[in-house]
């Protein structure tokens, strides 16, 4: 079956420390992956998205960075996180005529 | 940036009432998706609509598409208590490997048991 798995559910990092969320799918191949965040009570910004293996696309500048070693893995990083990256991240893979699935996300404070 | 436009941005209503909620975009589209999102959860799909189709329906929901107002309805229709959340529209404007959904800021709904 076709799944997404996003992990952690909620981190809190101090300002200044690096960052990693990991995102992979399963059931599928060369799937389109995607990274929002989602302020609160705000609608999703695209942050990044990805074609495959080594293709990223950045949507805003800012302080984070993606990369995509694995066909079905995504990964959103920061080398040194900044309060205004507080948010609510969600990864998302294009499921065609089904829309997109998204991940549970990740509640990240920095503090 | 953000396309879609919601309104209105919450709503409440009593179990058993319609509930409809709209949204503008500013863009030509390849497609508009409807999305639910319950408290401190990821997305859920709700219904696809082509930019070649004018209705669509799924259960309980009933979805329009007005290309030359640049606008989109979602119906629910017999509300229950469970379908209290947030829903958002989002635009797709591209096709294949360069979609790409933007999303509007979101519609809250209450249902009241």
């Amino acid at each position: 079956s076709q799944t997404i798995h996003q992990w952690p559910a909620t981190l809190v990092q101090p300002v200044g420390s690096p960052l990693s969320l990991e995102c992979t799918v399963e059931g599928t191949s060369n799937p389109n992956l995607y990274w929002y965040r989602q302020a609160a009570g705000r609608g999703l910004q695209l942050l990044f998205y990805s074609v495959g293996i080594g293709q990223i696309s950045s949507e805003v500048p800012q302080n984070l960075s993606a990369s995509r070693p694995q066909d079905r893995q995504f990964i959103l990083s920061s080398k040194k996180l900044l309060l205004s990256d507080s948010g609510f991240y969600l990864c998302a893979w294009r499921t065609g005529v089904r829309g997109y699935t998204f991940g549970s996300g990740t509640r990240l404070t920095v503090v | 940036s953000q396309q879609g436009e919601e309104d209105p941005q919450a709503l409440s209503i009593q179990e058993g009432e319609n509930a409809t909620m709209n949204c503008s975009y500013k863009t030509s589209i390849n497609n508009l998706q409807w999305y639910r999102q319950n408290s401190g959860r990821g997305l859920v799909h709700l219904i696809l609509i082509r930019s070649n189709e004018r209705e669509k329906h799924s259960g309980r929901l009933r979805v329009t598409l007005d290309t030359s107002k640049k606008s989109s309805s979602l119906l629910i229709t017999a509300s229950r208590a469970a379908d209290t959340a947030s829903y958002f529209c989002a635009t797709d404007s591209y096709t294949g490997a360069n979609s790409k959904l933007t999303f509007g800021k979101g519609i809250t709904l209450s249902v009241r048991p």
